[in-house]
This record gives structure tokens, sequence and C-alpha cells, in this order.
């Protein structure tokens, strides 16, 4: 089945720098990627999300960029803020499949300090 | 998207004992999904749950232990069954519809004795 690794497992950045965070998955047939941010104590929540159809995606300060020969997308995060500290995981999953169960990796926590 | 809720919140159990938590949501949905994610880890899937029919359990997980209602479209039901201090956990449904987003309710806070 599908295995999904995430590195590195904590980021401190100082606020206004950038934070990249890596995910690599097995399943070639993986075609759905979504990134979740989860604050402590509340539901994970969806940030952004990318197709297999599709190389990079942007929305404001987070973009997401995928290379399927490699088998790795990142999440990038620009201009970062004190309230983009949380825990983010990446998931893979095969849409359209019949079985749209996501596959986590094991999560990164930032921080970002002021 | 749309609006997930669960029931109980949180709760506190003996062992020995079951909990039934109830997921809710305000529209129609395709697929329900209910992860477990323990203190400081990642989601792991329990099953996907189908409507009107058994659901579908991951490596790990059987449905003696953790069974499973989908009475139809906007509703489910995860049973804790005969519960251990193991067994003490967040408990989180999911939905996803025709775009395949997956969105999470808020979660029960199980605590087992």
């Amino acid at each position: 089945g599908e295995n999904v690794e995430q590195h590195p497992s904590t980021l401190s950045v100082q606020e206004g720098d950038s934070a990249v965070i890596k995910c690599t998955y097995s399943d070639s047939a993986s075609n759905y990627f979504p990134w979740y941010k989860q604050e402590l104590g509340k539901r994970p929540q969806l940030i952004i999300d990318i197709r297999s159809n599709v190389g990079e995606k942007k929305d404001q300060r987070i973009a997401v960029t995928l290379n399927k020969t490699a088998k790795h997308f990142s999440l990038h995060i620009t201009e970062t803020q004190p309230e983009d500290s949380a825990v983010y995981f990446c998931a893979a999953s095969k849409i359209g499949s019949g079985s749209e169960k996501l596959v986590f990796g094991k999560g990164m926590k930032l921080t970002v300090n002021p | 998207s749309a609006v997930i809720s669960q029931k109980p919140s949180r709760d506190i159990c003996q062992r020995g004992t079951s909990l039934t938590i109830q997921c809710q949501v305000d529209s129609q949905v395709t697929m329900m999904f209910w992860y477990r994610q323990q203190p400081g880890q990642s989601l792991t899937l329990i099953a996907t749950a189908n409507q009107g029919s058994e659901a579908t359990y991951e490596s790990g997980f059987v449905i003696d232990k953790f069974p499973i209602s989908r009475p139809n479209l906007t509703f489910s039901t995860l049973t804790v069954s005969n519960m251990s201090p193991e067994d003490s956990s967040i408990y989180l449904c999911s939905v996803s519809g025709q775009t395949y987003e997956q969105y999470f309710g808020p979660g029960t806070r199980l605590t087992v004795t």
C-alpha cells in the first residue's frame, strides 16, 4: 500500500523567513496530494492541495509543488507569521479509484518565532 | 465546505464499556471516513463508512472492535467496543464530496480509565 514520508519532523524559523516541508510517496498511482494544518487542540484544516495533472499551485503565501517522476511534493510558506505555527501534514490519495482514502505523513511541527 | 459536527466532543469511559460517536454533516456527501489520532501522532484511517453497506476496514482494525454505521448520506456512527486504555485517543470523522477534498469534524477526545 501507499507510504508517505515527511521531513523534517520539526522546523523553527524567524518571522518573515520561508519554510519548506517535503514529502515523498511510494505509489505511483496516487494522484491527489492535500496539505493540512493542525493547530493545538483543533481539527486538521485543509490549506491547499494539488492533483497529478499540475506541477505547482499557489494560494497567497503558500504554494505546493509536485514532481511525479521523483514521487515527491513540497509545501512552501513564504513570509511566515507566528500564526503559521502548527503541525502540518501531507497526504496522498488515489481519487477516482473508488477508494479515496488519505494516507498521511507523520507531520511536521512548525514554529515561527516573532 | 460542509459543516461537520461530532458528538460527544469528549468522554471518559471505564474499561470494558463501549462508546458510540456520532458524525453529522449539514449536506449530502459522497464519502465518510473515520480516523484515529493518538496524542502527538499522525492520523490513521480506521475505516471508510459506506452508505447502505458494510464499512471497509483498514489493516489492524476489525468490525467487532469498531462497528460503523452509515444509514444515509449525512450521518455515521463509530462505536469503540470493549474499551481498554490503549483506545484513548482522538477520533475524527471526515467527509468528501464530488471534488474529493476531505474535511474533518472537530473530533471526539476519548479517555479510557
